[in-house]
């Protein structure tokens, strides 16, 4: 069974101090490794998806990078807009659903 | 406007009764799905479909049944067998082929009095 672990379950920031979140994954395989951004009470944003180890994408102050057993979130000098719950989901091959973490849920203070 | 549009945004339900969640996209998207949100998890899958006409069972499909007769529609009927469906209801959507990411709606909070 596809496990996604994401760490930790909250943090609180000061705006401008970079932080890291983690998504460590069990799959049999990977189809891709995909991060969501999701505000309260609304449907999650789509971010990035990652499809093999050593890649990495970058959107405004995002930088996700991906190894054959974990995820990172890495935010660059944050901002209070940043703070929403960020999600990880992980695509075995031949699978159509994807296995989602908890989340963590960032707090960005001005 | 393209995007997914989910209905009602709040349903409030006696217990007993059957409620039916409403998910339309106009994207385009062969496939749709169906997520349920607690707080504390991750989203977990109810059902989800390729093709119009054909559906098939997430991880928690007990108590809910669905239907896809047009490729832009996809609804969730909560029963009166689910026991816990007070939630977040989500439904997504994706192309078909090597882009997969899924796009979610903007939900629907359902809760049982």
């Amino acid at each position: 069974e596809d496990q996604v672990t994401q760490s930790p379950e909250a943090l609180r920031l000061q705006e401008g101090e970079s932080s890291s979140l983690n998504c460590s994954y069990t799959v049999s395989g990977l189809r891709g490794l995909f991060w969501y951004r999701q505000d309260p009470g609304k449907g999650p944003e789509f971010l990035f998806t990652l499809y093999s180890a050593g890649e990495e994408k970058e959107k405004e102050r995002l930088k996700a990078t991906l190894t054959k057993k974990e995820s990172f979130l890495h935010i660059t000098a944050p901002k209070p807009e940043d703070s929403a719950t960020y999600l990880c989901a992980v695509q075995a091959p031949n699978d159509y659903k994807l296995s989602f973490g908890a989340g963590t849920t960032v707090t960005v203070r001005a | 406007d393209g995007g997914i549009t989910q209905s009602p945004k709040y349903l409030f339900r006696k217990e007993g009764q059957n409620v039916t969640l409403s998910c339309e996209q106009n994207l385009n998207h062969d496939a749709m799905y169906w997520y349920r949100q607690d707080p504390g998890q991750g989203l977990r899958l109810i059902y989800y479909s390729q093709i119009v006409n054909d559906f098939q069972k997430g991880d928690i499909a007990e108590g809910y049944s669905v239907s896809r007769e047009k490729k832009e529609s996809f609804p969730l009927t909560v029963t009166s067998a689910q026991k816990n469906p007070t939630a977040f209801y989500l439904c997504a959507t994706t192309r078909t082929g090597d882009n997969n990411e899924q796009f979610f709606g903007p939900g629907t909070r359902l809760t049982v009095l």
